[in-house]
């Protein structure tokens, strides 16, 4: 079935650090890669999505890139701060119509100063 | 812009038991999806719906339902509770059908014992 794989699942970096996350989808119809960030007691927040027409994309701080061929994207915090603390989810559009989203398993960031 | 309001935010029900989990989307969103979080399967898709009609479902036994109202506002049922059916319970809006740009709730947390 669809499946989305996400790892590390657990990486800490020194602040000032970058940090790299990396998801595999198995979905050839997953045209829809969002990475959600998850603080402790709080919903996943949207950070950055990409679509599969564009190869990368970059909000400041944060950047996503994907490789349609091989089935992956990946997550790059650059310059890490104490406050990027938190689990960070990627997930793929499901083939499915609608919104329906397959999530990674997540991975805790831990920024230290 | 108030985001996703989710009610009650803690939850506490016996084995067999029903639960009904209230969801407010962001105003103006006429979609709402409902996902399970849980430690061992991380975010799981249960279902969508758009004008008060379920769009799409996820693979959950019929004892898991929901519903729309006509002002979007939408609530999820859980029949008959299972143990294993404790889990943070996360709405989510988006402003049409099939925007996979998903705006979460800080979710219901629901123990069953």
């Amino acid at each position: 079935g669809e499946n989305v794989e996400q790892h590390p699942s657990t990486l800490s970096v020194q602040e000032g650090d970058s940090a790299v996350i990396k998801c595999t989808y198995s979905d050839s119809a997953s045209n829809y890669f969002p990475w959600y960030k998850q603080e402790l007691g709080k919903g996943p927040q949207l950070i950055i999505d990409i679509r599969s027409n564009v190869g990368e994309k970059k909000d400041q701080r944060i950047a996503v890139t994907l490789n349609k061929t091989a089935k992956h994207f990946s997550l790059h915090i650059t310059e890490t701060q104490p406050e990027d603390s938190a689990v960070y989810f990627c997930a793929a559009s499901s083939g499915q119509a609608g919104t329906a989203l397959i999530f990674g398993k997540g991975t805790t960031l831990s920024v230290s100063s | 812009k108030a985001g996703v309001t989710q009610t009650p935010r803690y939850l506490i029900k016996t084995r067999g038991q029903q639960v009904t989990l209230s969801c407010s989307p962001i105003s103006g969103h006429r979609s709402v999806s409902w996902y399970q979080q849980t430690p061992g399967q991380g975010l799981q898709f249960l279902f969508e719906y758009f004008s008060e009609t379920q769009r799409n479902k996820g693979n959950f036994p019929g004892r898991f339902s929901g519903r729309q109202f006509s002002n979007s506002r939408s609530e999820m049922n859980v029949s008959t509770l299972e143990l294993g059916d404790s889990a943070l319970y996360l709405c989510a809006s988006s402003p049409r059908e099939g925007e996979e740009k998903l705006f979460f709730g800080s979710g219901t947390q629901l123990s069953v014992l």
